[in-house]
């Protein structure tokens, strides 16, 4: 069975902390993603990755960075937390390379939920 | 650009009722459409796929048609049961293997 982990389900954290979000994947996929969820918004892409060592901005990565130094490992990190941070983030792979069209579905993590207070 | 647009919830409906979820999108060329699943306290799940014109996506008792001429997916269910309450999104893809994700429909179905 294909597995997408997130490494904390639930986290609390005060306001200037540096949070690190964990997401393995064993699927060896090449293509992995970082999302938030809030209600009434949807998903919003954050970060994606299409290889080790690349990393490309999705459509709202202010406050945000990320690290992939491993394929199957794809950190999202809050250098600084803030309030408007707080939020569903969910992981998600893919199997197709850059430069490569694949019709295949997004495996996603079970979700990591962040409170900033 | 490109996007997906899916009816507002929330959505209450009756064990045994029919259910619709509109979902309509914008793209270039002809993306594949994908329907998720997020039941409480977990993460996304695919619920069913299709990735050209005329295609039916099938699972679990729901269905959804590839429509160009009208650039839809709506997802249907002949007969809902109180375990199909979720959220349900519909998303499509393009070939950036970048996914565009609608809002969200919350369901719930009430015995």
């Amino acid at each position: 069975d294909v597995k997408v982990t997130q490494s904390s389900r639930y986290l609390v954290k005060r306001t200037g902390e540096k949070v690190f979000l964990e997401c393995v994947q064993d699927m060896d996929h090449e293509n992995m993603f970082w999302y938030r969820q809030d209600p009434g918004l949807g998903l919003r892409l954050i970060y994606f990755s299409y290889d080790v060592k690349m990393k490309e901005k999705g459509d709202i990565p202010e406050g945000y960075s990320v690290s992939r130094e491993k394929k199957e490992r794809f950190s999202l990190i809050l250098e600084s937390a803030s309030t408007n941070q707080t939020s569903m983030y969910l992981c998600a792979s893919h199997p197709a390379g850059r430069g490569s069209h694949h019709t295949g579905e997004l495996f996603f993590g079970e979700g990591s939920r962040l409170t900033v207070l | 650009g490109d996007s997906v647009t899916q009816m507002e919830g929330p959505v209450t409906l009756s064990e045994e009722a029919f259910l619709t979820i509109n979902c309509t999108y914008t793209a270039t060329g002809y993306p594949s459409l994908f329907w998720y699943v997020q039941y409480p306290g977990e993460g996304l799940q695919l619920l069913l796929k299709a990735t050209k014109a005329d295609d039916k996506g099938s699972n679990k008792g729901f269905e959804a048609t590839y429509r160009k001429e009208t650039t839809s997916f709506h997802l249907e269910k002949g007969s809902v049961q109180v375990s199909d309450s979720a959220v349900y999104f519909c998303a499509r893809v393009n070939t950036g293997n970048q996914f565009y994700f609608g809002t969200g429909t919350s369901l719930t179905v009430i015995p």
